[in-house]
Order: C-alpha cells, then sequence, then structure tokens
C-alpha cells in the first residue's frame, strides 16, 4: 500500500529565510508525486508534480521539490519565504499508471512565517 | 471556467441524520474523487467515480454512498452521521486519461451535533 510520511507538524521561519518542507513516500514503484497547498478554510492548491524524467521540478509561487528515489523523498523547498506562504502544505502520491487514481495524503506541514 | 464547485459551503446536521453533498467538476473532467478532512489531519481517499460507477473505494463504511451523474457531476451521501463524521469534505476532479493530478474544490463543512 502506498504511503506518505510527512515527519514536521509545524514549522516556523523567518520572512526571507529558506525553506525546505520534508516528505517521504512508500510506495512499489516511481509513483506520481505532488504537492498541494492549503490556506486555512479553504481546498487544496497543486503548487507542483513529479511524474517522470527531471528530478527538481519548478512549481508556482516560487517553489520547486527534488525528487531523490534512493531516499524515497520529495522534499518542497523554497529560497526566501514570503508571508504569504503561511499556510498548509500537504505532500501527495498517486499511482504510476494512468487509470483509477487513488491519492494518498501525508498529514501535512503548517507553515507559519514571522517578519 | 469556475472549476470545481461544491455545495453547500456549510452544514449542521444532528447524528442520525442523512446528508447529501454536491460536486460539479472543472470543465473537461470526467473522474470526480472524495475526500475527508478530519481538523488537523490530511485528506482522505474516500471514492472515485468515473462513468457514473465507483471505481475506487477508501476505508470508510457504507455509510458513505455516492452518485455520479450524466454531466459528470457528483453526490458524496452519508447516513446515519457519527459525531466522528464532522470534517471538511473535499471534491477532487481530474481526467480519467490524466496522471492523477486532480483539481480541489472549496469543500463543504460538515458539522454533526
Amino acid at each position: 500500500a502506498q504511503s506518505v510520511t510527512q515527519p514536521d507538524i509545524h514549522i516556523t521561519v523567518s520572512e526571507g529565510a529558506s525553506l525546505e518542507l520534508r516528505c517521504n513516500y512508500s510506495y512499489g514503484a516511481t509513483p506520481y508525486l505532488f504537492w498541494y497547498v492549503q490556506s486555512p478554510g479553504q481546498g487544496l492548491q497543486l503548487l507542483l508534480k513529479y511524474f517522470s524524467g527531471d528530478t527538481l521540478v519548478q512549481g508556482i509561487k516560487g517553489f520547486e521539490a527534488e525528487f531523490k528515489r534512493s531516499q524515497s523523498s520529495f522534499n518542497l523547498r523554497k529560497p526566501s519565504v514570503h508571508w504569504s506562504d503561511a499556510a498548509e502544505y500537504f505532500c501527495a502520491v498517486g499511482p504510476i499508471s494512468g487509470g483509477y487514481q487513488k491519492v494518498t495524503f501525508g498529514t501535512g506541514t503548517k507553515l507559519q512565517v514571522i517578519p | 471556467d469556475a472549476g470545481v464547485t461544491q455545495s453547500p459551503t456549510h452544514l449542521i446536521k444532528t447524528r442520525g441524520q442523512q446528508v447529501t453533498l454536491r460536486c460539479s467538476p472543472k470543465s473537461g473532467h470526467d473522474t470526480v474523487s472524495w475526500y475527508q478532512q478530519a481538523l488537523g489531519q490530511g485528506p482522505q481517499f474516500i471514492f472515485q467515480y468515473y462513468e457514473e460507477e465507483e471505481r475506487q473505494r477508501g476505508n470508510f463504511p457504507d455509510r458513505f454512498s455516492g452518485h455520479q451523474f450524466p454531466n459528470y457531476s457528483s453526490e458524496l451521501n452519508v447516513n446515519a452521521l457519527l459525531l466522528g463524521d464532522s470534517a471538511l469534505y473535499l471534491c477532487a476532479s481530474s481526467l480519467l486519461s490524466g496522471r492523477g493530478e486532480q483539481f480541489f474544490g472549496p469543500g463543504t463543512r460538515l458539522t454533526v451535533l
């Protein structure tokens, strides 16, 4: 069964500082990987996705993530955090093939940005 | 493009009642998935509909059922509500031919008293 672990429940960073959110997955093959962001009381917005190819993927809002097969990780990074980045971030893993798509989410990391 | 829409926004029910939540997918999408997100948790997969049939199901009891209509919109029904059913219910749409990239609606906040 596929699973996702986000070891950090809550992270606080200063505005302008760099950010890295950790994500580890368990899956039988190379999965499709996603990062979503959720602002309070809102639905989820897709930040970026990895399907294949270049292991460093760029997303919206200046975010990037790196797929490391040897570590089963897909960590999210941003060089300089803005106050508007404060939200909850979810890593998710999906099936390698098309067809019926069961996406499994991690428990999330809540990001607080301090001035 | 209106994106994924859900109704109602908020709902308050009492234990034992039944509830129906509605979802309209993003234009061009043919697959709808439902998730339950309890407070402080990640979304938990309930089920997925394609061509008006349930194609995949998560670890939820039969009290949770759904339907997909010919226009791809979908309903989630929950019978015999329990206090533990209080959560944000998210609908996500996608293309079956896609790679699992889902677009989410804003959710319906269900409170069971």
